[in-house]
């Protein structure tokens, strides 16, 4: 059974830094594309990062710069490092398995809350 | 604004058969295959179309097409649990984000 599970969200100071774990199981992350989508209170979803099976990465403008995806193959797991985070990086984080923008499993989120 | 445009909302009776719509560009839909993921109650979204397949354990009331550069998800037999947020989502070639998502779609049973 595919399962995505994450953690490491909490409250943030604006400007501090937090670092996002997603353990998956029922598959290999090193053989899939993995995105981070999230959403902010009361919006839609947003696509921020997406990790290719190669190690290809690439993110939302919006994060560029200060986010960093990247994955852990012995323990089968994504992470999302974000850094200088804003008020408006305020949102749940959710890691889905991808295939070409579509995808068929998520987690079940962990909330950023960047407040002082 | 975002990439791709779904109707803000849509409403329906219990049984009947509803359309919701995702219109985007020949650099989005209209070369990818279309992804529609279910929200109820801002929990995690559940996937109930992956392209033309439907996930497991998804009713088959739900089923998916594609013409042009729109995309649609059709619930045949609408049904209270229905009710929440959708959201349609593909790739994009075009642009420095990889992938894109439509603002989402409140379906309401009445």
């Amino acid at each position: 059974e595919v399962q995505l599970v994450e953690s490491g969200g909490g409250l943030v100071q604006p400007g501090g830094s937090l670092r996002l774990s997603c353990a998956a199981s029922g598959f290999i992350v090193s053989s899939n594309y993995i995105s981070w989508v999230r959403q902010a209170p009361g919006k839609g979803l947003e696509w921020v990062s997406v990790i290719y099976p190669g190690g290809d990465t690439y993110y939302a403008d919006s994060v560029k710069g200060r986010f960093t995806i990247s994955r852990d193959n012995s323990k089968n797991t994504l992470f999302l490092q974000m850094n200088s985070l804003r008020a408006e990086d305020t949102a749940v984080y959710y890691c889905a398995r991808d295939l070409a923008g579509t995808f068929a499993y998520w987690g079940q989120g962990t909330l950023v809350t960047v407040s002082s | 604004q975002s990439a791709l445009t779904q109707e803000a909302s849509v409403s329906g009776t219990v049984g009947q058969k509803v359309t919701l719509s995702c219109t985007g560009n020949s650099n989005n839909i209209g070369s990818y295959a279309v992804g529609w993921y279910q929200q109820i109650s801002h929990g995690a979204p559940k996937t109930v179309m992956f392209g033309n397949s439907l996930p497991s354990g998804i009713p088959d009331r739900f089923s998916g097409s594609k013409s042009g550069t729109t995309g649609s998800l059709t619930i045949s037999g609408l049904q209270p649990e229905d009710e929440g947020d959708y959201y349609c989502s593909t790739w994009d070639y075009s642009l420095s984000a990889r992938v894109v998502f439509g603002g989402g779609t409140k379906l309401t049973v009445l």
